[in-house]
């Protein structure tokens, strides 16, 4: 139990573009989703959290225009990179809730050009 | 502030060569520390929840250990697919989890 998806796998996009990458638990119920971002050879980030019916909490730093985040159902959260640029190309990790323990999904590789 | 070392940051072993990884934390209340395993390109693998001082749990050829200021994963007989970055990570009451740097294993044939 406590599987967690993401898709797309791998996405590459123009400069300018809007990217939206899907996390789901396909097992449980989540109230709770966190979106991570990791670079290379570094630890995951914190950028959000993202609660089931209400606005998601950002990080300081993260801005809130460029990284929609929503968390329409019990077992799916979005997160849309709004107008891309070459620096928010990264390895985009989301994870679900569960009795207080997290479960991640497999990760979303953005390329943007 | 709530913190998460690890060390070392690298470590190679020969296969069968056990070794232990360090998880130092500083939390106001530990809800809970986790350790999970994270192949290159994939997100973190759920490996151990530990709660308490003492507790002990077990997976194979892992075992996790915790004290009030530290956890420790120890590898027995490690073999190649071992291979991975180990991450530990503390959920202060109350906050969001705080990961540490991670541990990258090479177990070598």
């Amino acid at each position: 139990g406590a599987v967690v998806s993401q898709h797309p796998s791998w996405v590459i996009c123009k400069s300018g573009t809007s990217v939206k990458i899907e996390c789901r638990s396909l097992d449980f119920q989540a109230t709770t989703m966190f979106w991570y971002r990791q670079f290379p050879k570094q630890s995951l980030m914190l950028m959000a959290t993202s609660n089931e019916g209400s606005k998601a909490t950002y990080e300081q730093g993260v801005e809130k225009d460029k990284f929609l985040i929503n968390h329409a159902s019990l077992t799916l959260s979005t997160l849309t990179v709004t107008s891309a640029h070459p620096e928010d190309s990264s390895f985009y990790i989301c994870s679900a809730s569960r009795d207080g323990e997290q479960f991640f999904g497999p990760g979303t590789r953005l390329t943007v050009l | 502030e709530d913190q998460v070392t690890q060390s070392p940051e690298a470590l190679r072993l020969q296969e069968g060569e056990s070794s232990s990884l360090n998880c130092s934390y500083t939390v106001s209340g530990l809800r809970g520390l986790f350790w999970y395993r994270q192949d290159p390109g994939k997100g973190p693998e759920f490996l151990f929840t530990l709660y308490s001082a003492g507790e002990e749990k077990e997976k194979e050829r892992l075992k996790a250990t915790l004290t009030k200021k530290e956890s420790f994963l120890h590898i027995t007989a490690p073999k190649p697919e071992d291979s991975a970055t180990y991450l530990c990570a503390v959920h202060p009451y109350g906050q969001n989890f705080v990961f540490g740097p991670g541990t990258r294993l090479s177990v070598l044939p």
